[in-house]
């Protein structure tokens, strides 16, 4: 059974640093792998996907890296801002017969300080 | 960009009631799932359905839960009677086998 963890649980920084989030997962099978953003009571923006034949993924001040075979992804947030403020939650995508199910991490609260 | 519609955004409602959750996929999309969340808790898969049948379901997907195509555009999940620890919020989702739009969930208050 894929687990999905995510270090560290709750995140705080400055605004215009560089950070890092950490996604590692058991099961190397994977189809893809997703960043979401979550809003305190909202639903899950998706941020980057990374399929499995790719190492990283980038979009504006978002670089996201896959190592399938060691089974980490980083997600790379440049010059943070407060609106980056948010829970990011990574997800494994599973490659069963007619579903693409997401397994998630239980995310990295992080509080950009202005 | 396309979106994942969901209705009602929040539902109250008593122990032992059934209820409906309504979802609106993406028009060009083939598979479609429902996730929860549990507050404070991880999300987590529930079903998935393709070619008009569900094609995985975990094991939290028992049988008071039901999902539903009635038409070309609607997504529905059934509850058939409500537990205390069925609330939480409900996300759908729809793909095409790659990326996963979800919707902005349906928070279920039941009590």
């Amino acid at each position: 059974k894929q687990e999905v963890t995510q270090i560290p649980a709750a995140l705080s920084v400055p605004e215009g640093e560089n950070l890092v989030l950490n996604c590692s997962f058991t099961d190397s099978a994977i189809y893809n792998l997703q960043w979401f953003r979550q809003d305190p009571g909202k639903g899950l923006t998706s941020l980057l996907l990374i399929q499995s034949s790719q190492r990283e993924q980038t979009s504006g001040r978002l670089n996201a890296s896959l190592d399938k075979s060691s089974g980490r992804s980083t997600l790379y947030i440049a010059a943070s801002q407060p609106g980056d403020s948010a829970t990011y939650l990574c997800a494994v995508g599973g490659s069963g017969a007619g579903s693409y199910q997401l397994t998630f991490g239980k995310g990295t609260k992080l509080s950009v300080i202005p | 960009e396309p979106e994942v519609t969901q209705t009602p955004s929040h539902q109250v409602t008593q122990m032992g009631q059934e209820v409906i959750l309504r979802c609106v996929p993406i028009s060009n999309h083939l598979y479609f799932y429902w996730y929860r969340q549990i507050l404070g808790q991880k999300v987590e898969f529930l079903v998935s359905f393709y070619n008009n049948e569900i094609s995985e379901k975990s094991e939290i997907f028992d049988d008071q839960f039901s999902v539903e195509r009635p038409d070309g555009s609607n997504f529905t999940l059934k509850i058939r009677s409500t537990k205390l620890e069925d609330s939480a919020m409900y996300f759908c989702a729809s793909s095409t086998g790659r990326k996963a739009f979800f919707g902005q969930g349906t928070r279920l208050t039941v009590v």
